[in-house]
């Protein structure tokens, strides 16, 4: 089955600065991948997700970009504000449309 | 806010106990997906409903568990003789709306947070 390793576990960086997070995948046969945003005490929250058929997308200051080949795709956040601070999980879809989870980013904005 | 509920959101009981939690989707989910989350990891799928069909529970983590949806609508998700281990965040998550492009797209309720003592 599909297993997704998502790194780095924790990540900080200084308000208006950039976020990058990355996420390898093992199953070829996958075609959606979503990011989720976990703030705590609430569920995983959908912010962007892609599909093999494009290469990136972007919504304001949010971008994803995926590299079929590679088998990899990373979460970019630009100018970044403590609002962001929260757990980022990438995903992959499994045959049957199952979605298997990365184990998670923490993400801290420094002020 | 995706629509998606669950009830209830903190259920504390004893080794031993059956527990049972409720998820209502929106009415455009014909699809329901049940995860279990422990502390620091990501959701781990358990099982999913395309309406009321169990489309696939071999990932149910043990015989103790089941799920129903009867009418397609609302489903619970049941612990029998819960052990400690059992202690996690439960979410569930609507899906597979009539759309056919974005049928795999996922919105997760609230989550049910059992605590086995």
């Amino acid at each position: 089955g599909e297993n997704v390793e998502q790194h780095p576990s924790t990540l900080s960086v200084q308000e208006g600065d950039s976020a990058v997070i990355k996420c390898t995948y093992s199953d070829s046969a996958s075609n959606y991948f979503p990011w989720y945003k976990q703030e705590l005490g609430k569920g995983p929250q959908l912010i962007i997700d892609i599909r093999s058929n494009v290469g990136e997308k972007k919504d304001q200051r949010i971008a994803v970009t995926l590299n079929k080949t590679a088998k990899h795709f990373s979460l970019h956040i630009t100018e970044t504000q403590p609002e962001d601070s929260a757990v980022y999980f990438c995903a992959a879809d499994e045959r049957d449309d199952k979605i298997i989870f990365g184990k998670g980013t923490r993400l801290h904005i420094l002020p | 806010d995706t629509g998606v509920s669950q009830n209830p959101r903190h259920k504390i009981t004893k080794r031993g106990q059956n527990v049972t939690f409720r998820c209502d989707p929106i009415s455009e989910h014909n699809r329901l997906y049940w995860y279990r989350q422990t502390l620091g990891q990501g959701p781990e799928f358990l099982t999913y409903f395309q309406n009321e069909a169990q489309l696939e529970k071999s990932r149910l983590l043990s015989d103790r568990f089941s799920a129903e949806r009867p009418k397609g609508s609302f489903s619970t998700l049941e612990i029998q003789r819960t052990e400690q281990g059992d202690s996690a965040m439960y979410l569930c998550a609507g899906g597979g709306g009539t759309s056919g492009i974005f049928y795999n797209e996922q919105f997760f309720g609230p989550g049910t947070r059992l605590t086995v003592l």
